[in-house]
């Protein structure tokens, strides 16, 4: 099972920012965050990572809780090609076989 | 040109056919995998392959049979297909160096249709 929980949905007006949320309270020392999304009837696309300390990249921003048990990724202005579901997902960083195991993630619509 | 790529794209088959999923990656990457992706489901991973000629079962290798003779290749082949095996096949890899982030890169998919 997934060690993550997501809300199943959330709206985003389009140039607003969107946050998604995600529980992962059992996530051990060694277990780096992970996001992912998925656009439709495409292959999963690796967004962002982190271990403790905030991530920013060209496309998303990372917060990760000082307690580690919750992040939030955040997509600063949303366009409507964000529309996708989003996959939060913990694993150790220096197990690289180790598979990644998708939930059911976040279905985030971005509208105009 | 670089990347990942599936073939084929789109197939339908019989029952009790075999079948052949095709994925090639081009960044000599050590590590694939092959995920189904069912409604309801979400992705679920068959199996993976740490390095050429080392293959594991992932959580629904029924049916299913793996080979990796060339680390660029990993086929993934449907002895006798069923009707529950008609899914979206994904394929990934990802790197095993310790720079690298992990994070793994996924094929465009093969949509299977089994009849």
């Amino acid at each position: 099972d997934a060690k993550t929980t997501q809300p199943p949905s959330m709206d985003c007006a389009e140039g607003r920012a969107a946050n998604l949320p995600c529980n992962h309270s059992t996530i051990s020392g060694n277990e780096y965050v992970y996001w992912y999304r998925q656009i439709h009837s495409q292959g999963p696309q690796y967004i962002i990572h982190g271990l403790k300390n905030n991530e920013t990249n060209e496309m998303a921003s990372l917060i990760i809780t000082e307690d580690r048990k919750s992040s939030t990724l955040i997509l600063p202005h949303a366009t409507l090609r964000d529309t996708a579901v989003y996959y939060c997902i913990v694993r150790p960083h220096n197990q690289a076989g180790t598979a990644l195991i998708f939930g059911k993630g976040t279905t985030l619509s971005v509208s105009s | 040109d670089a990347g990942i790529t599936q073939s084929p794209r789109y197939k339908i088959t019989e029952t009790g056919r075999q079948v052949t999923l095709m994925c090639h990656q081009t960044w000599s990457h050590s590590y694939m995998f092959w995920y189904r992706q069912d409604l309801g489901h979400g992705l679920r991973l068959i199996y993976y392959s740490a390095a050429a000629d080392i293959t594991d079962k992932g959580e629904v290798p029924d049916g299913y049979v793996v080979s990796r003779s060339k680390t660029e290749n990993f086929p993934l082949t449907l002895e006798s297909a069923t009707r529950s095996q008609t899914s979206v096949y994904f394929c990934a890899s990802s790197e095993s160096r310790q720079t690298a982030n992990y994070g793994y890169t996924f094929g465009s998919g093969t949509r299977l249709t089994v009849v």
